[in-house]
């Protein structure tokens, strides 16, 4: 079944407790990318790849890293989570530029979502 | 302001009727529109892809106002099931990796 999983679904941390979610994706997909979901806020992007070695800056980057060392795997880490860092997160993957721009490509198939509390 | 608006409703529809609604957009090098439907904060899936004028899928119909800077999507015959948030989603025509996403509308259907 072609899906997109995330763990854990549920985590509660510690201030400054480094901590990383797992994101896989079994499509070969290139692209793939961070949000994190607040209320009111919408969505908002916090990291993506276009391909395997190649990341970029969303809209809020501050306080996450990532890494994509293989296609299927895009970890979100927090070196040193803090409050304002609890939120829901999603991971997302499709298949990016390769097939040039059309819906199929374009259609992004997320996760399942990871509901974040730092203390 | 922001790059991507809706109004967030919600909009409280009575099974089978119509309903309308907006997402506006600031940035004029947007490309890519999308609409994406979210239930309870559960993960977002593909409603439809606008990338000329319009889209319509079934009961959806999804226009794009290039001039005015918003699309809409329409539901004709709301069923119970159409009850969610619906999130309006815009690429970049500069980055194409970046997607903005609007806060959502929530319609209710009610029988």
């Amino acid at each position: 079944e072609a899906q997109v999983t995330q763990n854990p679904r549920y985590l509660i941390t510690v201030t400054g407790k480094k901590l990383t979610v797992t994101c896989s994706q079994n499509m070969n997909h290139e692209y793939m990318s961070w949000y994190r979901q607040d209320p009111g806020l919408g969505l908002r992007q916090i990291y993506y790849s276009m391909n395997v070695e190649v990341t970029d800056k969303g809209d809020v980057p501050e306080g996450y890293k990532v890494s994509r060392k293989e296609k299927r795997n895009f970890p979100l880490i927090l070196e040193s989570p803090s409050p304002n860092q609890t939120s829901l997160y999603f991971c997302a993957s499709s298949l990016g530029l390769a097939g040039g721009i059309t819906p199929s490509t374009d259609t992004q198939y997320f996760g399942p979502g990871t509901r974040l509390t730092v203390l | 302001r922001k790059e991507v608006e809706q109004d967030p409703g919600p909009f409280n529809v009575p099974e089978g009727a119509t309903v309308a609604f907006n997402c506006t957009y600031s940035n004029s090098a947007s490309q890519s529109f999308f609409w994406y439907r979210q239930d309870c904060r559960k993960e977002p899936k593909l409603l439809m892809s606008v990338y000329s004028s319009g889209n319509e899928d079934g009961r959806f119909t999804a226009q794009l106002n290039r001039a005015s800077q918003y699309i809409s999507l329409l539901i004709r015959d709301s069923k119970l099931s159409d009850s969610a948030t619906y999130l309006c989603v815009v690429r970049r025509l500069d980055s194409w990796g970046k997607l903005q996403f609007g806060a959502g509308t929530q319609v209710v259907v009610t029988p």
